[in-house]
């Protein structure tokens, strides 16, 4: 199967830093999303991994490994509006443009 | 600006009927795609589109129907047939693997 697994839940401290970590399977996996949902709206995009790394974007970070099928996404200095659900999306060989999509991680941003 | 629309924000129906959901793009995208969403849920996919008058089921397609007869527009119909179709209904498109979302609508059938 092609499952993604990402905790259901996380919870963090205002200024904080906090890693939300994704599981996949690497059979004919091509690359890796994290997209952010604010509650009754659309999913945005944040990041994409094709190859192995971290990948720097101002205050997030995305991290893949692609021999251990893993990927994490950091979020630094945390601020109430990174409230929000964290989807974690994979891209694989043979499927079009489909993405197998996560559950996503509702993080809570406390003060 | 170029997006996706979905019109209305929010619609409600009585059980038994059907409607049909809008979803328009002007990025000049070849693929949509229309996810359903439930409280708490990830996005599961209902159909998809690579190509105009072309279609796939996705993994939840009973009680739903699509046409692709422009470019531009992927309407989603909720028919009688589907249980519970209460939901979160998002629109998206690509031009290769990244997805841009329309805002979404939410269908309310009592």
């Amino acid at each position: 199967g092609q499952n993604i697994d990402q905790p259901t839940e996380m919870t963090a401290t205002e200024g904080a830093i906090v890693q939300i970590n994704c599981t996949y399977q690497t059979s004919g996996f091509n690359g890796l999303f994290w997209y952010q949902q604010h509650a009754g709206e659309a999913p945005t995009f944040l990041s994409y991994n094709v190859l192995d790394g971290l990948e720097e974007k101002g205050r997030f970070s995305s991290f893949l490994s692609r021999s251990k099928g893993y990927s994490y996404l950091l979020l630094k200095e945390l601020q109430m509006k990174d409230s929000a659900s964290y989807l974690c999306a994979a891209q694989y060989a043979g499927n079009n443009r489909k993405l197998i999509w996560g559950l996503g991680t509702s993080l809570a941003v406390n003060p | 600006d170029g997006g996706i629309t979905q019109s209305p924000k929010y619609l409600f129906r009585k059980e038994g009927q059907n409607v049909t959901l809008s979803c328009e793009q002007n990025l000049n995208h070849d693929a949509m795609y229309w996810y359903r969403q439930d409280p708490g849920q990830g996005l599961r996919l209902i159909y998809y589109s690579q190509i105009v008058n072309d279609f796939q089921k996705g993994d939840i397609a009973e009680g739903y129907s699509v046409s692709r007869e422009k470019k531009e527009s992927f309407p989603l119909t909720v028919t009688s047939a589907q249980k519970n179709p209460t939901a979160f209904y998002l629109c998206a498109s690509s031009e290769s693997y990244e997805q841009y979302f329309g805002p979404g609508t939410r269908l309310t059938v009592t």
